[in-house]
């Protein structure tokens, strides 16, 4: 079945420092990916998505490039900031009427000051 | 605000007894899904609406599990019997313009 694998955390970096979270994935067709975050004590929300193959999803500084030819979706910004201290999870969906999506474990990351 | 509410935001229970969870998602939202994430991992598939009906279930939803979506509005989740497995965090999401919305989640923990 789909799948999707994270870089394993947690990732500890300084201010300012350059991010890169790798996410790989295995699926049949062609599914959306996207980037959740989860701040503590909140929910998950959606950072970003792509819809297929070459497309960047951007947001809050973030960006992810959909590619198909290395099944891979990695998650980067250029300057971190404290405040982008949270678990990120990488996901696709699947299922042409379902949608359902399929997470990675998740990476934690620390950011200090 | 994502516009889906997630009650109770925690729920204690004994096992053996049964619990229940609802999801209001905004009226727009006609694909309702629950995901159920345990510590440490990312949230897992269990089942998804239609509206009202209850089109997939994930094999990770035993018969002790029921849910349901009586108007094609709100959710809710039924667990009999709990057991210490059951301890998660149970997230609803809505589906909107090709993005799911998640609530809060439901943070259940079986003793």
């Amino acid at each position: 079945g789909n799948s999707v694998t994270q870089m394993e955390g947690p990732v500890t970096l300084s201010e300012e420092a350059f991010l890169t979270i790798n996410c790989t994935y295995t699926a049949t067709g062609y599914p959306s990916l996207f980037w959740y975050v989860q701040y503590p004590g909140e929910g998950l929300q959606l950072l970003l998505k792509a819809t297929k193959a070459d497309d960047k999803g951007s947001n809050k500084g973030f960006e992810a490039t959909y590619r198909k030819e290395t099944t891979s979706f990695h998650l980067e910004k250029g300057s971190v900031q404290v405040s982008d201290s949270a678990v990120y999870f990488c996901a696709l969906s699947e299922g042409q009427g379902a949608q359902k999506l399929v997470f990675g474990q998740g990476t934690r990351l620390t950011i200090n000051p | 605000d994502t516009g889906v509410s997630q009650d109770p935001r925690h729920k204690i229970t004994k096992r053996g007894q049964n619990v229940t969870f609802r999801c209001d998602p905004i009226s727009e939202h006609n694909r309702l899904y629950w995901y159920r994430q345990t510590l440490g991992q990312g949230p897992e598939f269990l089942t998804y609406f239609q509206n009202e009906a209850q089109l997939e279930k994930s094999r990770l939803l035993s018969d002790r599990f029921s849910a349901e979506r009586p108007k094609g509005s709100f959710s809710t989740l039924e667990i009999q019997r709990t057991e210490q497995g059951d301890s998660a965090m149970y997230l609803c999401a809505a589906w909107s313009g090709g993005e799911q919305y998640f609530g809060p989640g439901t943070r259940l923990t079986v003793t």
